[in-house]
């Protein structure tokens, strides 16, 4: 089974421009989680959805906002980019929306802003 | 809040030398504390999930036990494919859903 997917590997963007970031689950689960990662540190939390749903929300500021699709595959988007944005874009997918549930991670989106 | 400590911050080892790494947490309620592995640029890969004090979980070389206070993940033999960055993690109530608070993680080398 595939795991979970991200795109895209990498991205390279400037100041006050917009992104996008896609991210698709393991077959079954239907929780999507949302993580940033600044190098030499551990991720930290932007989101959680479920069953379309907002569920969790980080202390990130509303220039970062998500959804998730009826397949359950999701996409962060963030407006107005600022140098302090430049991280690893973790998207991470568990069976149900229970807090015990393991995450199982992806890849990551490499995001450089300029 | 919800705090996730680890130590030490990096640590080099020779083939065969065994260690341990410590998370310690403060947590209104553990409802899960999980360990991952994470090469550079690639995503934490998950390792184990321990529930309550006294567990224990191994995989290969790697064992995972917990107390009220802390986690600890032993590495017996190490080889230089565990050379990784070693992170913990536990489920925090605030903020809502199923958010995991990271430690910054222990950079292991293990070298021949």
């Amino acid at each position: 089974d595939a795991g979970v997917t991200q795109s895209p590997t990498h991205l390279i963007k400037t100041r006050g421009q917009h992104v996008t970031l896609r991210c698709s689950p393991i077959s079954g689960h239907k929780s999507v989680s949302w993580y940033q990662q600044v190098l030499g540190q551990g991720p930290q939390f932007i989101f959680q959805y479920y069953e379309k749903e907002e569920r969790g929300r980080g202390n990130f500021p509303d220039r970062f906002s998500a959804r998730q699709f009826p397949n359950y595959s999701s996409e962060l988007n963030v407006n107005a980019l600022l140098l302090g944005d430049s991280a690893l874009y973790l998207c991470a997918s568990s069976s149900r929306r229970h807090i015990q549930e393991t995450q199982y991670f992806g890849p990551g989106t490499r995001l450089l802003v300029l | 809040e919800d705090q996730v400590t680890q130590s030490p911050e990096a640590l080099r080892l020779q083939e065969g030398e065994s260690s341990s790494l410590n998370c310690s947490y403060t947590v209104s309620g553990l409802r899960g504390l999980f360990w991952y592995r994470q090469d550079p640029g690639k995503g934490p890969e998950f390792l184990f999930t321990l529930y309550s004090a006294g567990e224990e979980k191994e995989k290969e070389r790697l064992k995972a036990t917990l107390t009220k206070k802390e986690s600890f993940l032993h590495i017996t033999a190490p080889k230089p494919e565990d050379s990784a960055t070693y992170l913990c993690a536990v489920h925090d109530f605030t903020g809502g859903g199923n958010k995991l608070t990271f430690g910054t993680g222990t950079q292991l080398k293990v070298e021949l």
